[in-house]
């Protein structure tokens, strides 16, 4: 059973470009969250999503971040027009139920030049 | 909110030597989690072991162990032991039980090295 698969593990785009962060759950695990690390801190909650449903969005900046996780396919999170201060690692994590351990992904590290 | 502090930005420790990392957190809440992550450098967030808070006893894995203390709201992590593997980022993480599943808050993590 592979772990939670992210891509790409680097992403490089310049300022004011689109970046698209993809994150496949464990099999069977459809819960999502992705958290965001800022050098030299912890990890930060953003989102949670079930198949469909985004359930909480409270950690998501209200302008150029969304996310999703279709019925088919990955999780999506999308940064519109980034700017450098959203150069960070973006970590998905996965669960198959409610309250159950979390496993997350090695993320994917997006630098903003 | 909850907020987890970890004091110390990073602690060395001789391998198979013993050292405790330190984490305090605040909450209102009388039933939470406590977490410690294990973040290496691939970046992967490994669980190391778990604490139930309604639990008077202290959570052990292996050579991990923890010093729950619910008073003092502090949940310190010790390695037995230290080998040259456990050299990594560690993190506390509070975890509500009501709100949104799951949802963690992590510290500001210790950076541990583990030398010869």
């Amino acid at each position: 059973n592979a772990g939670v698969m992210q891509n790409p593990r680097h992403l490089v785009r310049r300022r004011g470009q689109e970046a698209r962060l993809r994150c496949s759950p464990m099999k069977g695990h459809s819960h999502v969250y992705w958290y965001r690390q800022l050098p030299e801190e912890g990890l930060k909650f953003m989102v949670y999503l079930q198949k469909e449903n985004i359930i909480d969005e409270s950690g998501m900046p209200k302008e150029r971040f969304s996310a999703e996780f279709p019925k088919e396919g990955p999780s999506i999170l999308r940064i519109q027009q980034v700017v450098r201060g959203d150069s960070a690692a973006y970590f998905c994590a996965s669960s198959p139920l409610l309250n159950e351990k979390l496993f997350f992904g090695s993320g994917t590290q997006l630098s903003v030049l | 909110a909850q907020t987890v502090t970890q004091s110390q930005p990073e602690m060395s420790v001789q391998e198979a030597e013993t050292v405790t990392l330190s984490c305090t957190y605040d909450t209102s809440e009388s039933d939470y989690y406590l977490f410690w992550y294990k973040q290496p450098p691939s970046r992967q967030m490994i669980l190391v072991i778990r604490q139930e808070a309604y639990k008077q006893q202290n959570a052990t894995e292996n050579r991990f162990s923890v010093n729950f203390q619910k008073a003092a709201k502090s949940f310190s992590l010790k390695i037995s032991d230290s080998q040259l593997g456990d050299a990594a980022m560690y993190f506390c993480a509070y975890r509500s039980p009501t709100g949104t599943a799951s949802k963690l808050t992590f510290g500001t993590g210790t950076r541990l090295q583990v030398t010869l």
